[in-house]
Order: C-alpha cells, then structure tokens, then sequence
C-alpha cells in the first residue's frame, strides 16, 4: 500500500542534543500528523500540520507542513530521556468525512547514555 | 472524556477460533478506524468508518469483519483467527483529522 518515506529510521543521540526528522511522499497531501509512540502504548498526537508552510510548535517539538505540500519535518529540541520513543508521521490525502492516514514506517529516537 | 477504549488489553487465541475486540469512544467522532501494527512496524489500516452504518476496507482488511451500528462503538471481528493475526491491535477515532488512539489490544493466535 501507499506509504510515506519517513526518515531516518533510528537515531542514536546524546541528551541534550536536537534532533530532526522528516517524511516525504510523491503524493500532495491536506493534512500531516505527527505521533509519538512508548513501548505497549497506542500513538499520541504530538502536532497537527493544516496548512502548507505551517510551522507549529508545542513545547520543544516544531514541526512544519512543506510549501510543497508532499514533506513534513518535526525537531526535538534539547533532547530529554523522556522523549525515547517511536515517532510517526501520517499524512490526509482526502477531506470531508474521510481522515484516511497514509503512515510512515517510524523513527526510533534512543538517547546514548 | 474516557476518549478512546478498547477490552480486552491481551487476549490468546487458537488457530480457527472467532472473537470480536472491542473499541468504543465517547467524543462523538464520526470517523473510527482499525489497525494492527506488527513488531519493529508502522501502523497498517485494517478497516474504517466514516460514520454509523458506514464502513469500509483498508490495506489489510481479509480476515476481517467490522460493523458500526452506533457512533460510540466499532467492533472488530476475527472470523476464523490465523498465527499470522498476531499483531496489536490499536482502534482509532477521528473528528478534525487528527486521530487518537486507544491502548490497543495484544493478541496472540497460537
């Protein structure tokens, strides 16, 4: 099935460090999430993107909705051992009623001890 | 708000034997949706509804039945359970785009 194109697939940082991550598709979409992930825990929303150029924060996350409206980035400032994880993107191709997500594949953020 | 739940939170199954997972929401989202997610995996859509009495077919949906008689609840059905529906299982509700996720549900069809 259609997929985006998250990258990197992990990371391997310090504390403290920033960190940066990104999705891209072939395909123009309307809306992009991203999602946070802990171990035997369900996806939570982090940042929702409605607008192409959008940057929105929340707290030491920042994420924009490319021009292009086909990418999306999300940065971790001054990395914390709380935010170990898995990180989504998704993305909303169609509007009205239907919020199909197309999802990437995720990037695992481990902190160097 | 509750928001989104899902019973059981791990269930073991037999090959060929049949259960229904429960997800219900009580934030009066139209849009619901299932999906299992395999180890070291991304989310894969098994199916979704855009309202009551409404639904649909995601990427994975054989093996699959879903039902939507109300907007609270969205159960999945597995008819005949296989070893290759082990996977977590995580139900999700919708109103603006932004989806949230229940615990999910950690099945093992032996």
């Amino acid at each position: 099935g259609q997929q985006l194109n998250q990258s990197p697939q992990s990371m391997f940082i310090q504390e403290g460090e920033d960190v940066s991550m990104n999705c891209t598709s072939s395909s123009i979409f309307n809306t992009w999430l991203w999602y946070k992930q802990d171990p035997g825990e369900g996806p939570v929303l982090l940042i929702a993107l409605y607008k192409a150029g959008e940057l929105t924060s929340n707290g030491r996350l920042t994420a924009q909705f490319g021009i292009t409206r086909k990418d999306s980035f999300l940065n971790i400032s001054a990395s914390i051992p709380s935010d170990v994880g898995i990180y989504f993107c998704a993305g909303q191709l169609g509007g009205g009623s239907n919020y199909q997500l197309i999802w990437g594949a995720g990037t695992k953020l481990i902190i160097k001890p | 708000n509750a928001g989104v739940t899902q019973t059981p939170k791990f269930q073991v199954l037999k090959t060929g034997q049949s259960m229904t997972l429960q997800c219900a929401q009580d934030m009066n989202h139209e849009y619901m949706s299932w999906y299992r997610q395999d180890p070291g995996m991304g989310l894969r859509l098994i199916h979704y509804s855009v309202g009551a009495g409404i639904t649909d077919q995601g990427e994975v949906p054989n093996g699959y039945n879903v039902s939507r008689s109300t907007t609270e609840d969205f159960p999945l059905r597995l008819l005949s359970a296989a070893p290759s529906q082990t996977s977590v299982y995580f139900c999700a509700s919708s109103q603006h785009g932004g989806q949230y996720f229940g615990p999910g549900t950690r099945l093992t069809v032996l």
